[in-house]
This record gives C-alpha cells, structure tokens and sequence, in this order.
C-alpha cells in the first residue's frame, strides 16, 4: 500500500518568514495529493491540492509543488501570520477499483509562528 | 450545507461498554471515510465505504470494532466492548468520488 513521509515534524517560524514542509510517497500510482490543515480541538481543514497531471499550484500564500519523478511534493507558506499555527498534513491517494480515492496521510508537522 | 455532522463530541466509557460513534455526511457525497487519531499513530484509516458499501476494512483494529453505512446519510461505527487504548479522537470524513474530503468535527473517546 502507499506510505506518505512528512518532514519537519515540527518547524517554528518567525512572523513574516516562509515555511516549507516536505512528503514523500511510495506508490507511482498515486494521482491527488491534498493538504490539510488541523487547529487545535477542530478536524482537518482542506487547503489546498494538486493532481498529478500540474506540476505546481496557488493559492494566496500557499503554494504547492509536486515532483513525480522523484515521488515528492512539498506545501510553501509566505508571508507567515499567527493564525497560521496548526499542524498541517499532507496525504496521496489513487483511484481505488473505480470506486473513487481512499487517502494516506503523512504522520503531520506542528508548525508555530511566532509574533 | 451544515458540514459532516459527527456524534457526540465527547464520550467517557467504561471498559468493557459498548460504544457507538455517528456520523452524517454532507448531502451528496458518495464516499464515507472513518479515521482515528492519535498522538502516537497520527491519523489511521479504519473503514472506507463508496455508495454505501465497505470498500475497505482493512485498517479497523479488531474485531470488536464494526461499522455500518445503512443509507447514504449515515453511518455509525460501533466498538463492543471498548478498551483502554481504544481512546482517541474518532473523525468521520466524507467526500465526492475521493477528492476534497471534508472532515467533522471528531469524537473524542475516553475509555477508562
């Protein structure tokens, strides 16, 4: 099956710095990687995804990347603010037997931003 | 759209009791995930149905755990009897065709 790896487990920013947090994937099959965000008491939030067939995507301040040849894709933060302190966490998934995708998600990273 | 509407929020059980999780998911979503999280395991992936059907089980612990999708606007998963390390924090998720799942707000478990 697919196994996701995400990196740093946790990252402490200073207000107004970028953040970059890194996942890696097993199966070459895998098509739809989304990110989520989790605040503390809430269940993850999506943010922001990219499919295999787009090589980098945007949104405000957060950008994807994904790398197929090398099995990675990574979240970039600019412009960090407070209330971007979460833990995020990526995932992967492929179709399953037609019967749509069935997410792996990363062991998440605890980011901080610091006023 | 009131979002994927999970309960309770919280629920303290004795070991040995039966527990039962509920969730609804958003009108028109034909995927239904059943995740648990915790600090050690991060998030784990219990049991995945597609149109009502269980497509995948694999992830469920043991067999005191089962769930069930009786109609496209509910599910429940159901621990008998529940244990100690089966506290966590339950989340139901649901989604169209896989993509952009949406999450509740979670159960959190406490087994004592």
């Amino acid at each position: 099956g697919e196994n996701v790896e995400q990196h740093p487990s946790t990252l402490s920013v200073q207000e107004g710095d970028s953040a970059v947090i890194k996942c890696t994937y097993s199966d070459s099959a895998s098509n739809y990687f989304p990110w989520y965000k989790q605040e503390l008491g809430k269940g993850p939030q999506l943010i922001i995804d990219i499919r295999s067939n787009v090589g980098e995507k945007k949104d405000q301040r957060i950008a994807v990347t994904l790398n197929k040849t090398a099995k990675h894709f990574s979240l970039h933060i600019t412009e960090t603010q407070p209330e971007d302190s979460a833990v995020y966490f990526c995932a992967a998934s492929r179709t399953y037997n037609n019967a749509g995708n069935m997410l792996t998600f990363g062991g998440g990273t605890r980011l901080m931003v610091k006023p | 759209d009131a979002g994927v509407i999970q309960s309770p929020r919280h629920e303290v059980t004795e070991m040995g009791q039966e527990v039962t999780l509920r969730c609804k998911p958003i009108s028109g979503h034909n995927s239904l995930f059943w995740y648990r999280q915790t600090m050690m395991r991060g998030l784990e992936l219990l049991i995945y149905f597609n149109n009502n059907v269980p497509i995948d089980d694999s992830g469920m612990p043991e067999d005191r755990f089962s769930a069930k999708m009786p109609n496209a606007s509910f599910s429940t998963l159901k621990i008998q009897p529940s244990e100690p390390r089966d506290s966590a924090v339950y989340f139901c998720a649901s989604s169209l065709q896989g993509y952009g799942y949406t999450f509740g707000s979670g159960t959190r478990l406490t087994v004592v």
